[in-house]
């Protein structure tokens, strides 16, 4: 159990809807990052806040945006929903202190989206 | 761009031999590298990292990886294979250009036979 967990675990929905992913980094972790699984795209980095701030931004679409709570949770929003957006979303926490790179990303267990 | 590759779809072992998982890198600068491990239906697990020092990493569950800076390699090794390995191995790079997210290659399928 990495200590970080993201709700639901599945979500199957149609085109053109909007759903919403939560995740909930570890204890003490600032730096959240949103990663999306295909079997086409592989594993792509979408966006990452820190202390609830956006700090970067991937492969992400328009269509897709995220937000970090004060109490340091995250949710990614995902509108207009297509066929090809369904794949496994994994949320990533790490402690984001020491501003290098060099902290552990512990991964939850994904959300997988099915997009009918 | 700070980038991994993993040259070989799967890899197939048997039980008690040595397996390795190739990964090789490109990176401008001194590379932050990882792998993690992904069993079927489930998140990733972290395995180890190299950031700096020794070349030889230990990880968890008796995998370890050897940096090598003159063939920009981050080979994941265990001397003794076990059938519960069996699952999905990434291999990452953090890149700095995109607030330290990782890049990951496109994985390994790790397949040890009894």
């Amino acid at each position: 159990d990495s200590g970080v967990t993201q709700t639901p675990k599945h979500l199957i929905t149609a085109t053109g809807q909007r759903v919403t992913l939560r995740c909930s980094p570890r204890s003490g972790d600032l730096s959240v990052y949103w990663y999306q699984q295909s079997l086409d795209q592989g594993l792509q980095f979408l966006i990452q806040y820190y202390n609830g701030e956006e700090r970067a931004k991937g492969n992400i679409l328009e269509r897709f945006s995220a937000q970090q709570f004060p109490d340091l949770h995250s949710e990614l929003n995902l509108s207009s929903l297509e066929l090809g957006d369904s794949a496994l979303y994994f949320c990533a926490s790490s402690e984001g202190t020491s501003g290098k790179g060099m902290d552990t990303q512990y991964f939850g267990p994904g959300t997988r989206l099915t997009v009918l | 761009a700070q980038s991994v590759a993993q040259p070989e779809d799967q890899v197939n072992v048997a039980e008690g031999n040595p397996l390795t998982v190739k990964c090789t890198y490109s990176v401008s600068g001194n590379p932050y590298l990882f792998w993690y491990v992904q069993y079927p239906n489930r998140g990733l697990q972290f395995l180890l990292k190299y950031i700096t020092g020794d070349n030889l990493v230990k990880g968890s569950y008796g995998f370890e990886a050897e940096f090598n800076k003159s063939q920009t390699s981050f080979h994941l090794k265990k001397p003794s294979a076990l059938v519960s390995d069996s699952a999905l191995y990434f291999c990452a790079v953090r890149d700095k250009h995109s607030g330290y997210a990782l890049n990951f290659g496109k994985g390994t399928s790790l397949l040890v036979t009894p």
